[in-house]
């Protein structure tokens, strides 16, 4: 199995540009999340979804969109690039919430925003 | 938000030696959990704590959830120079949907 899935690996923005941060799972696992790891920072919760259709905010969301439309995947939008969103982004899922169950994460995406 | 504070920063040993580190909130945790990251790679969980007081080994690895809650700490024996990379704790608190990282432990092992 694949696992989680992050695309792309790479990227370079120019302030005010938008991009997607494509992730998928192939665990069927119910929860997944984003998170962004940021020097001396450690990782911060940006959005998660519990569910199908549910998605919720993290610690911090602004400037970030996403939707949960099937099982598997859970894309994270950049509508108008910042350089303070240049960071590494890391995709996680888990079975079902937190407790009990393991974070995976994916390989992380990193961005550079100009 | 709730937050952890995890010390050291970063831990420069010989192999070896022990290696000790922890994590504490000002608020109570249900869960800890610690994850290692290597670069390149994404965090990979190492040891879950469900218990106040629990204590949990994997391998040279061992973890404590603390009686009060509030704290957490993760012991390695006999390091290895595999055993580099950035060491987070975590933990759920108010919300079971919302895990909590610490600012991670940077270990380095000298051969």
């Amino acid at each position: 199995n694949a696992g989680v899935t992050q695309t792309p690996k790479f990227q370079v923005l120019k302030t005010g540009q938008s991009m997607t941060l494509q992730c998928a799972q192939d665990m069927n696992h119910e929860y997944m999340s984003w998170y962004r790891q940021d020097p001396g920072m450690g990782l911060r919760l940006i959005h998660y979804s519990v569910g199908a259709g549910i998605t919720d905010q993290g610690e911090v969301p602004n400037g970030y969109n996403v939707s949960r439309s099937t099982t598997e995947d859970f894309p994270l939008r950049l509508l108008s690039a910042a350089p303070s969103q240049t960071s590494v982004y890391f995709c996680a899922s888990s079975w079902t919430g937190l407790t009990g169950g393991e974070l995976f994460f994916g390989e992380g995406s990193r961005l550079t925003v100009l | 938000g709730q937050q952890l504070n995890q010390s050291p920063q970063s831990m420069f040993i010989q192999e070896g030696e022990d290696v000790s580190m922890n994590c504490t909130s000002s608020s109570i945790f249900n869960t800890w959990l610690w994850y290692k990251q290597e670069p390149g790679e994404g965090p990979v969980l190492l040891i879950a704590l469900y218990k106040a007081g629990e204590l949990t080994s994997n391998g040279r690895l061992t973890a404590q959830f603390g009686i009060t809650r509030k704290d957490s700490f993760l012991n390695i024996s006999a390091s290895i120079p595999s055993d580099v990379g950035i060491y987070f704790c975590a933990g759920t608190g108010g919300s079971n949907y919302k895990l909590t990282f610490g600012k991670g432990t940077l270990l380095t092992v000298n051969p």
